[in-house]
């Protein structure tokens, strides 16, 4: 059974820019979390995604968006990049929005220049 | 938001140690999680707890979810190389579904 699958492992943008990340999650399950991990703030939760439905937000600015697809792939958007958006975002999925364990794929690493 | 407690931030230890680190919260969770990520790599999932008082144990990790229900700790015995990497708690609350994390424990094993 594959795991949670994201891409592209890493990225370089340039400021201002934006950006597209992609994750598709285990067969069959149906929530995809994201999260910015940088090294002074740790894993930061930016929105969960069930069903093709935002049910989650955490405390990020409107450039992140993200969206759902029926076949519950999920992208999330950083548009105007800033040099702080630099981490790494990972994807977490769930089977369903109240389950408990969460898998996560190996992350996108984004560095904005 | 939330915000989980862990600790301590780092730790290093000589192969062969036993190892311990733990989390505390001021809000009531009714599941704890313990993750293990390697350089470069995504968190993956170690234990799972789901009832006060529980005590797991998989291979050399034991995780116990705090009788009061606002901590959980993860120990490790005889640790090895392999075992080095940033553990992380995550905890999840009785009002909602979404998970907090830790800031995570970065663990060194000197061989």
């Amino acid at each position: 059974k594959a795991g949670v699958t994201q891409t592209p492992r890493y990225l370089i943008k340039t400021r201002g820019q934006q950006v597209t990340l992609s994750c598709s999650p285990i067969s069959g399950h149906r929530s995809v979390s994201w999260y910015q991990q940088t090294p002074g703030q740790g894993l930061q939760f930016l929105f969960e995604y069930f069903s093709e439905t935002q049910r989650n937000k955490g405390n990020f600015p409107g450039r992140f968006s993200g969206r759902q697809f029926s076949n519950s792939r999920s992208e999330m958007n950083v548009s105007t990049l800033e040099l702080g958006d630099s981490a790494l975002y990972l994807c977490a999925s769930r089977r369903e929005t109240g389950d408990t364990e969460a898998f996560f794929g190996q992350g996108t690493r984004l560095t904005v220049v | 938001g939330q915000q989980l407690n862990q600790s301590p931030q780092s730790m290093f230890i000589q192969e062969g140690e036993d190892v311990s680190m733990n989390c505390t919260s001021s809000s009531i969770f009714n599941t704890w999680l313990w993750y293990k990520q390697d350089p470069g790599e995504g968190p993956v999932l170690l234990i799972a707890l789901y009832k006060a008082g529980e005590l797991t144990s998989n291979g050399r990790l034991t995780a116990q979810f705090g009788i009061t229900r606002k901590d959980s700790f993860l120990n490790i015995s005889a640790s090895i190389p392999s075992d080095v990497g940033i553990y992380f708690c995550a905890g999840r609350e009785t009002s909602g579904s979404r998970l907090t994390f830790g800031e995570g424990t970065q663990l060194t094993v000197n061989p």
